[in-house]
């Protein structure tokens, strides 16, 4: 079964600092990668997609793809409160049906 | 800004009643997916299609759902009879054909009592 894993925090971080939000998958065949934020009570919304190994980079989001470890990671630069939601891993392996992870909720504090 | 509409965005119903929700796609999306999200759990795959074609409905419990996207364009996903565990998120998302990423619509959040 291919899974997702997401440490569900919450990861606390003080306003202006790196949030780090780690994600990791099981399927090997994945190939496409996402990180959706989703506030309390809405929607996901697309932050980011990656695909290649290395980093790739959006505004103060970069989202890292290491597929050898089968590992992807999300660094929140200048952190604001605003960013404060659950973020969602979710990854693809080419069927065009993603698996999410559980999610994991930040909390940027002032 | 094309967006993905769903209706109703609440429902409350009671026990072995029947619910429907229903959602429209941005506007050449060939692809439709209905996710069922727990409070504090990850989107969960109910149904994907593919123009009016089922692709995967591996996941949908069969004896009491059923979806249908008859034209390829809008879709509905009825529950009948709904439990008191069928309290959840339930999620559309629309994603050009051939493309993974996907756009979701506002949810349906649905509480059986």
């Amino acid at each position: 079964q291919k899974e997702v894993e997401q440490n569900s925090g919450p990861l606390s971080v003080p306003e202006g600092a790196i949030a780090s939000l780690n994600c990791t998958y099981s399927d090997r065949v994945s190939q496409s990668f996402f990180w959706y934020r989703q506030y309390s009570g809405k929607s996901p919304e697309l932050i980011m997609s990656i695909y290649s190994n290395g980093d790739k980079e959006d505004g103060r989001f970069t989202a890292q793809l290491n597929k050898a470890s089968q590992y992807v990671s999300l660094l929140i630069r200048d952190s604001q409160p605003s960013d404060s939601a659950t973020y969602l891993c979710a990854a693809s392996g080419g069927s065009y049906i993603p698996t999410f992870g559980r999610g994991t909720s930040l909390i940027v504090h002032p | 800004e094309a967006e993905v509409a769903q209706s109703p965005r609440y429902k409350i119903t009671e026990k072995s009643q029947a619910v429907a929700f229903w959602c429209d796609p941005i506007s050449g999306h060939a692809t439709l997916y209905w996710y069922r999200q727990i409070l504090g759990q990850g989107p969960e795959l109910l149904v994907q299609f593919q123009d009016e074609s089922v692709v995967d409905d591996s996941q949908l419990p069969k004896d009491r759902f059923s979806a249908e996207r008859l034209k390829g364009v809008d879709s509905t996903l009825k529950i009948q009879p709904a439990e008191l565990g069928d309290s959840a998120m339930y999620l559309c998302a629309s994603s050009p054909r051939f493309q993974e990423t996907q756009y979701f619509g506002p949810g349906t959040r649905l509480l059986v009592l």
